[in-house]
């Protein structure tokens, strides 16, 4: 069965804090990795990675996958209260079908 | 602009009552998807489409069900609700060929 596990399950920090989330997954005929944000409303889209080593990045947020390792990290550096969500991790896989499996999340609440 | 739509945001129901979950999007996707989270919990595909006249059950079991008539629109049905239909119902779309899934804003089911 396709598993993806997110890691912590919930963070607090302080205001200019560099954070780090962790996914890591377990599925079949991989496609693709991507992170969401979710705020009070609906998931955002942030990243979609699908070659390991590569980083994509965006203002503070910057993500890499490891098809080796079979993880994902998520890295927001000079943490804001803005940035306080749940953080999605997402894998799709081959084969047709081109439905998504999701971790847990990890919440994130970044104090003043 | 393009977007995703859900409607009701909120929805406060009786047992028994019979209840349409609206969804559209003005993306011109022909990809749509329903999840199903409860608080804290992962994000559980229960129907997906691929083109009009097409719909799959997804991976969770939902006594609710959808239909697809025209493009743009993905209505959820739930003939007679119950205390255990209580969740938040997101809705989805992607392209053809691509897995980045885009999100509507979400109805808050409540089955009193």
């Amino acid at each position: 069965e396709d598993k993806v596990v997110q890691s912590p399950l919930s963070l607090v920090v302080h205001e200019g804090d560099t954070v780090t989330l962790n996914c890591s997954y377990e599925v079949t005929n991989f496609r693709s990795l991507l992170w969401y944000k979710q705020e009070k409303k609906a998931p955002t889209f942030l990243f979609m990675l699908t070659s390991s080593g590569i980083e994509k990045k965006s203002g503070r947020l910057s993500s890499i996958l490891d098809k080796k390792e079979l993880f994902s990290i998520l890295n927001i550096t000079a943490t804001q209260t803005g940035d306080s969500a749940i953080y999605l991790c997402a894998v799709s896989t081959q084969g047709g079908s081109e439905k998504l499996v999701f971790g847990k999340g990890t919440k994130l609440t970044v104090n003043p | 602009e393009a977007d995703i739509y859900q409607t009701p945001r909120y929805l406060v129901i009786g047992t028994g009552k019979k209840i349409t979950l609206e969804c559209s999007q003005t993306m011109g996707h022909d990809k749509m998807y329903w999840y199903q989270q409860d608080p804290g919990m992962e994000l559980h595909l229960i129907h997906y489409s691929y083109g009009v006249n097409s719909t799959e059950k997804g991976d969770l079991s939902s006594e609710s069900t959808v239909s697809r008539i025209r493009t743009e629109h993905f209505p959820l049905t739930l003939e007679s609700a119950r205390p255990s239909h209580t969740s938040q119902y997101l809705c989805a779309s992607s392209g053809s060929g691509g897995e980045t899934q885009y999100f509507g804003p979400g109805t808050r089911l409540l089955v009193l």
